[in-house]
């Protein structure tokens, strides 16, 4: 099955600075990359995705990057805000398959 | 708040019980899910329904139960075989196969069970 691994579990920035997180994937077949944004006590909610036939996606201050041959992908925040600070999650599946395996997680911490 | 209600919000399991967490969606999807989350060991998927009276085992699925009656409803027995039932679960949906968005997972606000 899928196995996915995310660095790193804890992260720290001065707000302002980019925050990076870089996650990869065993299953070549995946072709379907989410990333969820948890806030404390909250849900977990999608905040962009990308599909394997693209290899960057932005939307305003967030962007994800996917190199399908070394099966890595990575979330780069710019100008981080405090309200950004939450724990971040990714995730791979393959299209028109239910199953979603996502990373062990990393908590970002916006310092104002 | 979301369409997706999980109840309640927290649990507490004796020792030999079987409990059964709550998850109701008015989205009209599909698809429910059931993840479990660990503090350092993200979201792991116990089972997962793709229609009515379907339902799939997850990558965890050991001691628990689930049953799919309604499209609407998803609940989750957690039982006395599970024997480290502690963590934060998750209920999520996603919508039908047809719709462009039909990967994205909603999330319930979650149930936080605790064994006494």
């Amino acid at each position: 099955g899928e196995n996915v691994e995310q660095h790193p579990s804890t992260l720290s920035v001065q707000e302002g600075d980019s925050a990076v997180i870089k996650c990869t994937y065993s299953d070549s077949a995946s072709n379907y990359f989410p990333w969820y944004k948890q806030e404390l006590g909250k849900r977990p909610q999608l905040i962009i995705d990308i599909r394997s036939n693209v290899g960057e996606k932005k939307d305003q201050r967030i962007a994800v990057t996917l190199n399908k041959t070394a099966k890595h992908f990575s979330l780069h925040i710019t100008e981080t805000q405090p309200e950004d600070s939450a724990v971040y999650f990714c995730a791979a599946s393959k299209l028109g398959y239910q199953k979603v395996t996502f990373g062990t997680g990393t908590k970002l911490q916006v310092i104002p | 708040d979301g369409g997706i209600t999980q109840s309640p919000k927290y649990l507490f399991r004796k020792e030999g019980q079987n409990v059964t967490l709550s998850c109701e969606q008015n989205l009209n999807h599909d698809a429910m899910y059931w993840y479990r989350q660990d503090p350092g060991q993200g979201l792991r998927l116990i089972y997962y329904s793709q229609i009515v009276n379907d339902f799939q085992k997850g990558d965890i699925a050991e001691g628990y139960s689930v049953s799919r009656e309604k499209k609407e409803s998803f609940p989750l027995t957690v039982t006395s075989a599970q024997k480290n039932p502690t963590a934060f679960y998750l209920c999520a949906s996603s919508p039908p196969d047809y719709r462009p968005t039909n990967e994205k997972l909603f999330f319930g606000s979650g149930t936080q069970l605790s064994v006494l």
